[in-house]
């Protein structure tokens, strides 16, 4: 089965750097990756998502970009602020199936003011 | 539109006892996931249900976890005996179905404490 492996498990940067979280899935067969943020004691809310069939999407200050080749995915956010922190999830399932989403580890990150 | 409901948001129970954790969907959701988080981990996926049948439970320890979704609507998943490993916050999921819908949304979740 799918197996999505995330780094790093924590990142802290300064308000107003760039921040890159970075996946990598095993199934060649998955074709849809989401991204999660979860705040404290809060339910994982979809903050942007890409399907196979484009290498890059951007909305805003977040940005992901996706290898099928080497089959790993990333997020930047990029002009970070406080609001920002939280902890980030990827994951990674395949359209047309049961879509069946797997879940990385996540990376718990951090801005600081 | 309303988002999925859990009840309990919280649980404390003693090892060995036995736990039921309820979900409501988003209304024509057809996909219904349960998950089970551990501090500090990702979600790991439970059980997940297409309508009222079991699409996946590989993951799903069956010697002491079931779950229902009858109807195709509500889902419960019951602990039964609980072990001190099970303490964890369990989510529930839905997403309607077709490569246009794939957006997953999550409830609250059941915070489970086992003493």
């Amino acid at each position: 089965g799918e197996n999505v492996e995330q780094h790093p498990s924590t990142l802290s940067v300064q308000e107003g750097d760039s921040a890159v979280i970075k996946c990598t899935y095993s199934d060649s067969a998955s074709n849809y990756f989401p991204w999660y943020k979860q705040e404290l004691g809060k339910r994982p809310q979809l903050i942007i998502d890409i399907r196979s069939n484009v290498g890059e999407k951007k909305d805003q200050r977040i940005a992901v970009t996706l290898n099928k080749t080497a089959k790993h995915f990333s997020l930047h956010i990029t002009e970070t602020q406080p609001e920002d922190s939280a902890v980030y999830f990827c994951a990674a399932a395949q359209i047309g199936g049961y879509n069946k989403l797997i879940f990385g580890a996540g990376t718990r990150l951090a801005v600081h003011p | 539109e309303a988002g999925v409901a859990q009840s309990p948001r919280y649980k404390i129970i003693e090892k060995r006892q036995s736990v039921a954790f309820w979900c409501n969907p988003i209304s024509g959701h057809a996909t219904l996931y349960w998950y089970q988080q551990i501090l500090g981990q990702g979600p790991k996926l439970l059980i997940q249900f297409q309508n009222n049948g079991v699409v996946d439970d590989s993951q799903l320890p069956k010697d002491r976890f079931s779950a229902e979704r009858l109807k195709g609507v509500d889902s419960t998943l019951k602990i039964q005996p609980a072990k001190l490993e099970d303490s964890a916050v369990y989510l529930c999921a839905s997403s309607l179905t077709g490569a246009a819908n794939t957006e997953a949304f999550f409830g609250q979740g059941t915070r489970l404490t086992v003493v």
